[in-house]
C-alpha cells in the first residue's frame, strides 16, 4: 500500500540552527501539507503545498518557515533559525485532491527536540 | 483556539463492548467532519467521514453521527477490539479551504 515517508524521524539540534525534514508524498497525489503536534496539544495545519506553491498556511508558519518540492519526488520543511517552542512532532500528509473532503494521508511524523 | 473540542481524554472499554466518543465544534462553517486514529510512533490514520449534510455514516464496525444544531459529532465503535486501542482525533474542514482543525485526542483502551 503506497505511504507518506518522512526522514528524519527524530532530529535534535540546538536553537538557532537550521533545520531540514524531508518528506516523500504518495506518488500520484497533488496536494502536500505540514502539521505539527506540541507535546500535549492539538495537531495543528502549518502549510498546504499544490502546483508548487503554496495554497494556505496558518498564523505559526513564518518567515523562519519554508516549504519546497525540489525535485518532483521530495517535499521539505525547512525552519531556518529554530526556537525551543519549535520542539515537536512534524507531520507531513498528502492528498489526491480530486474531492476535498479532508481525507489526508500522514507520513510517521519528524520529532524535532530543540536544546 | 478551541473549534473543536474533545472532552474526556482517555476510555476504558471491555472487548465486544460499544465504545462511543464525542466531539463539540464551534464553528458553522465546516464541511466535513473526520475521525482520524493513531497508533504510537505512527501518523494519524484516517478512519471515518461524514458531510455537513448528512447526519449518519457508517462503515463496517465504525458510526459516526453528525448533530449540526447540537455542533455535535460522535464516533460509535461496536464491537470494540484490542486492535482499536489508540489516539482517535476528531477533525474538521472548513469550506472554502483545506486547514483540518483538530481536536486534542481521545486515548481508547480495549481491554481483553
Amino acid at each position: 500500500e503506497p505511504e507518506v515517508t518522512q526522514t528524519p524521524s527524530h532530529q535534535v539540534t540546538q536553537m538557532g540552527q537550521e533545520v531540514i525534514l524531508r518528506c516523500v508524498p504518495i506518488s500520484n497525489h497533488l496536494y502536500f501539507y505540514w502539521y505539527r503536534q506540541i507535546l500535549g496539544q492539538k495537531v495543528e495545519f502549518l502549510v498546504s503545498f499544490y502546483n508548487n506553491e503554496i495554497s494556505e498556511k496558518s498564523e505559526i508558519f513564518d518567515d523562519q518557515f519554508s516549504v519546497e518540492r525540489p525535485d518532483g519526488s521530495n517535499f521539505t520543511l525547512k525552519i531556518r533559525s529554530t526556537k525551543l517552542e519549535d520542539s515537536a512532532m512534524y507531520f507531513c500528509a498528502s492528498s489526491d485532491g480530486t474531492v476535498n473532503t479532508g481525507e489526508l494521508f500522514f507520513g510517521e511524523g519528524s520529532r524535532l527536540t530543540v536544546l | 483556539d478551541q473549534q473543536v473540542k474533545q472532552n474526556s481524554p482517555s476510555l476504558s472499554v471491555q472487548e465486544g463492548r460499544i465504545s462511543i466518543l464525542n466531539c463539540d465544534y464551534t464553528n458553522s462553517m465546516f464541511d466535513y467532519f473526520l475521525w482520524y486514529k493513531k497508533y504510537p510512533a505512527e501518523g494519524p490514520t484516517f478512519l471515518i467521514s461524514i458531510s455537513s449534510i448528512k447526519d449518519k455514516n457508517e462503515d463496517g464496525r465504525f458510526t459516526v453521527f453528525l448533530n449540526k444544531s447540537a455542533k455535535h459529532l460522535s464516533l460509535h465503535i461496536v464491537p470494540s477490539q484490542p486492535g482499536d486501542s489508540a489516539v482517535y482525533f476528531c477533525a474538521a474542514l472548513p469550506y472554502g479551504n483545506n486547514r483540518l482543525a483538530f481536536g486534542k485526542g481521545n486515548q481508547v483502551v480495549v481491554i481483553p
